[in-house]
């Protein structure tokens, strides 16, 4: 069984400071994807980052960046200088090795005060 | 290119009355995924389709919910006698044939919005 935990349930931070979101996972797979969404009021899921498991380099995209450690199986997420337009909920997830299920994690609800 | 996209919106029903939810995958995607999201909760997977075939099926898809997708294209999601329970936001999302350059990637539709009265 997978499990994606999220353990931050709600983060408030003030407009640009830097701001950094928890993942830890659990699988039997040793092929699998990890993933960042985010998802404003609207409620549309957007994807932010898709990591493969052998891929283990951090990554960086202008403000975002993920810190990806396979040994304690965690997936954070950075964003730097926090904006008004970050505030939104954000799901880290794990698809499995089939590719057919991802397993989302409960989500942290980032709020961005000006 | 179009993305997912999912009809009704939003849907408000009374409890006992059956519902049906409609899903346009993004074209030549041959895979489909249906989520269910409660308030404050993450998307809980409910069942996959490769073509019309339904691959994958959750515990949480009931005796009471079905899923179709007879021709391989768009799918749909039905409900009967509806409770309360049911209320949620039903996520459809699709993904690409294998040797795509983002089979891996799942892409979400904006979401049929139930509420069982």
């Amino acid at each position: 069984a997978q499990k994606v935990t999220q353990a931050q349930t709600e983060i408030s931070v003030v407009e640009k400071e830097d701001v950094t979101l928890d993942c830890v996972y659990e699988t039997r797979d040793t092929t699998y994807y990890l993933f960042w969404y985010k998802q404003p009021p609207s409620g549309e899921l957007v994807f932010l980052i898709r990591r493969n498991s052998f891929d283990e380099q951090n990554e960086i995209s202008g403000r975002y960046s993920w810190n990806f450690q396979k040994s304690t199986s965690s997936f954070n997420f950075t964003i730097t200088a926090s904006q008004v337009v970050d505030s939104a909920v954000y799901f880290c997830a794990l698809l499995n090795n089939a590719g057919n299920m991802l397993t989302f994690g409960g989500g942290t609800r980032l709020m961005v005060k000006p | 290119d179009t993305g997912v996209s999912q009809d009704p919106r939003h849907k408000i029903t009374k409890r006992g009355q059956n519902v049906t939810f409609r899903c346009d995958p993004i074209s030549e995607h041959n895979r489909l995924y249906w989520y269910r999201q409660t308030l404050g909760q993450g998307p809980e997977f409910l069942t996959y389709f490769q073509n019309e075939a339904q691959l994958e099926k959750s515990r949480l898809l009931s005796d009471r919910f079905s899923a179709e997708r007879p021709k391989g294209s768009f799918s749909t999601l039905e409900i009967q006698r509806t409770e309360q329970g049911d209320s949620a936001m039903y996520l459809c999302a699709s993904s690409p044939p294998m040797g795509a350059a983002s089979y891996n990637e799942q892409f979400f539709g904006p979401g049929t919005r139930l509420t069982v009265l």
